[in-house]
């Protein structure tokens, strides 16, 4: 089974910290991407990458940078966390290929920046 | 990006089939249709995805319109467990990008 996993389920930090969420996946897939999730709002895409080292900005890229230095981890950094940061983080995983397959998601991680 | 409509909620009774309605009507040639759901504290899993052709496997059907204007995702026995959010979306060929609406609370009772 392919394996996404996030480095925590909730996360509580303070206005201004720096903050790292990380997302690993074990099935050598070559693009991960990083979502949030807000009622009301659905998911919405922050950034992506296709390669290592290689990353593209989503739908809400402001506030947040990405790093991957490997092909299985991607990271999500909050440079000066702020409050309406506070949601729900979802790191997905998909192989290339035609069609489109499919994304597999991480458990996600609840962030409350206080 | 092409939109996708559902309805807010829809309810249903445990061991009876379930049709989850979803119109594209922008929907453009290379656009395939992805069903994802959400169970309650989980991250969205895939369901079942279709270009033109009605799609089954072992979780769900999909039917699509000849137009392709409109597709329905079929629970053929649902089950408590299938209690989620059901998102439809449409993925152009070619792109990695998912855009997911709110899509459709489904309830299950006994």
């Amino acid at each position: 089974d392919v394996k996404v996993t996030q480095s925590s389920r909730y996360l509580v930090k303070r206005t201004g910290e720096k903050v790292f969420l990380e997302c690993v996946q074990d099935m050598d897939h070559e693009n991960m991407f990083w979502y949030r999730q807000d009622p009301g709002l659905g998911l919405r895409l922050i950034y992506f990458s296709y390669d290592v080292k290689m990353k593209e900005k989503g739908d809400i890229p402001e506030g947040y940078s990405v790093s991957r230095e490997k092909k299985e981890r991607f990271s999500l950094i909050l440079e000066s966390a702020s409050t309406n940061q506070t949601s729900m983080y979802l790191c997905a995983s998909r192989p290339n290929g035609i069609p489109p397959y499919e994304q597999y998601f991480g458990p996600g991680t609840r962030l409350t920046v206080t | 990006d092409a939109k996708t409509t559902q309805p807010n909620s829809m309810e249903s009774n445990e061991e009876e089939p379930v049709h989850l309605p979803c119109n594209h009507s922008t929907i453009s040639g290379t656009d395939y249709i992805h069903w994802y759901r959400q169970l309650p504290s989980q991250g969205p899993e895939y369901v079942i995805h279709g270009l033109t052709s009605n799609v089954n496997n072992r979780m769900a059907s999909l039917a699509i319109a000849e137009d392709r204007k409109s597709s329905t995702l079929i629970l053929h026995r649902a089950t408590l467990r299938d209690a989620a959010v059901y998102y439809c979306i449409l993925v152009t060929g070619t792109a990695s990008k998912l855009t997911f609406g709110t899509g459709t609370r489904l309830q299950v009772t006994l």
